[in-house]
């Protein structure tokens, strides 16, 4: 079976840096993605990797490490909006393309 | 900007109704999604399609159809809606065949059946 492991839930204040962790055992590997969503709203894109390093998108960077089936997404001067739940999602087979997602974390930033 | 389209928003109907979710991409993607997410829970694939008169079902096993007669078109149908099909339903597309792997997302329908 396919497993994708992330914390519940999170707590941060703002101003501060975060990092949420994604660990992954599947059956095949073609990239991750971290996909934000906002309570009763659809998941928005955030980054996605398919090679190992650091992807830095403004406050947003994502982390990869294929051999450790390891991945984090780190949140830096954080705001109320960032509130939110924190999806990883791995496609098995580039054919494909369907993302196997995990269980979002959900991160509660306060004053 | 993605332009992917979900109706209706939410739903609240009866043990036994046939309904049909809409959603409409105007985009051109060729592959479109279905999942299915309950609170606080993962996203589960119920079915996908890479293009016209194409359709596959998904990890989830689930009881709706759906169909692809137009590219920008996926409907799905629950023909006898059950209280366990009470869940948030996500359509998804993006581009194919080798385009970018990201999914565009629609806002999602809330289905409550009583």
């Amino acid at each position: 079976g396919q497993n994708i492991d992330q914390p519940t839930e999170m707590t941060a204040t703002e101003g501060a840096i975060v990092q949420i962790n994604c660990t992954y055992q599947t059956s095949g590997f073609n990239g991750l993605f971290w996909y934000q969503q906002h309570a009763g709203e659809a998941p928005t894109f955030l980054s996605y990797n398919v090679l190992d390093g650091l992807e830095e998108k403004g406050r947003f960077s994502s982390f990869l490490s294929r051999s450790k089936g390891y991945s984090y997404l780190l949140l830096k001067e954080l705001q109320m909006k960032d509130s939110a739940s924190y999806l990883c999602a791995v496609i098995l087979r580039r054919s494909q393309g369907n993302l196997i997602f995990g269980k979002g974390t959900k991160l509660s930033v306060k004053p | 900007e993605a332009d992917i389209y979900q109706t209706p928003r939410y739903l609240v109907i009866g043990t036994g109704k046939k309904i049909t979710l809409e959603c409409s991409q105007t985009m051109g993607h060729d592959k479109m999604y279905w999942y299915q997410q309950d609170p606080g829970m993962e996203l589960h694939l119920i079915h996908y399609s890479y293009g016209v008169n194409s359709t596959e079902k998904g990890d989830l096993s689930s009881e709706s159809t759906v169909s692809r007669i137009r590219t920008e078109h996926f409907p799905l149908t629950l023909e006898s809606a059950r209280p366990s099909h009470t869940s948030q339903y996500l359509c998804a597309s993006r581009p194919g065949p080798e385009g970018s792997y990201e999914q565009y997302f629609g806002p999602g329908t809330r289905l409550t059946v009583t």
